[in-house]
């Protein structure tokens, strides 16, 4: 068990631009989420897979961002047209299942210039 | 009203006292409640999970739950200068959506 895996670590992007992070979570939790976190504000809900299935997606959540868990496995987060509100740590997490805690990865940091 | 609630703090305490670390939570029916670390700069860190009424001790760290008052609440003893962070809270919101809601997070500061 290595624990869940987030790349990049950093990112640095210029506003219009697009970006795509990936997340490798622990291996034998089936569920998978997306957080994001801006300072001083506790991680805000994105997105979350069960197995491959996308089971919820915030309202607030844009829809220049999309999310991908192909055969269940990894997961990518795209972001489309990035804007400068979107500069955040972007948190992945998963768990066996939905009342187990929640274990994060390392987080990728989005800045957008 | 907000689903998940915390003092923002800072929280001072002295090295070696208890810090007392509250949170409240707006719905009823949630199951499962966590007690998460975040240095500055890094990802949250899970350091309990309660799940029923009482306290849950594990070493120098006990969580509170009372569900009839939505009210869960960390104490950290003997507190150290390394334990000086922010400290959110979980909970699972059975009747919405969102998988896990957090609080805004209290930040605790241990004064040597």
């Amino acid at each position: 068990d290595t624990g869940v895996s987030q790349d990049p670590r950093h990112k640095i992007t210029k506003r219009g631009q697009n970006v795509t992070f990936r997340c490798d979570p622990i291996s034998e939790h089936n569920r998978l989420y997306w957080y994001r976190q801006t300072l001083g504000q506790g991680p805000e809900f994105l997105t979350y897979f069960q197995n491959e299935a996308q089971l919820e997606k915030s309202r607030l959540l844009s829809d220049r961002f999309s999310a991908e868990r192909p055969k269940g496995s990894f997961s990518t987060l795209e972001i489309q047209r990035t804007e400068q509100g979107d500069s955040a740590m972007y948190l992945c997490a998963s768990s066996a299942n939905k009342n187990s805690p929640l274990h994060f990865g390392n987080g990728t940091r989005l800045t957008v210039t | 009203q907000k689903e998940v609630e915390q003092n923002s703090g800072p929280l001072s305490v002295p090295e070696g006292a208890i810090a007392s670390l509250n949170c409240t939570y707006s719905d009823r029916v949630s199951q499962s409640f966590f007690w998460y670390r975040q240095y500055s700069g890094k990802s949250p860190e899970l350091i309990m999970s309660i799940y029923s009424n009482g306290d849950k001790e594990d070493g120098r760290f006990t969580a509170q739950l009372n569900k009839a008052s939505q009210y869960v609440s960390l104490l950290i003893r003997d507190s150290q200068p390394s334990d000086s962070a922010t400290y959110l809270c979980a909970v699972n919101i059975a009747s919405g959506n969102t998988p896990l809601v957090f609080g805004k997070g209290t930040r605790l500061s241990v004064i040597a």
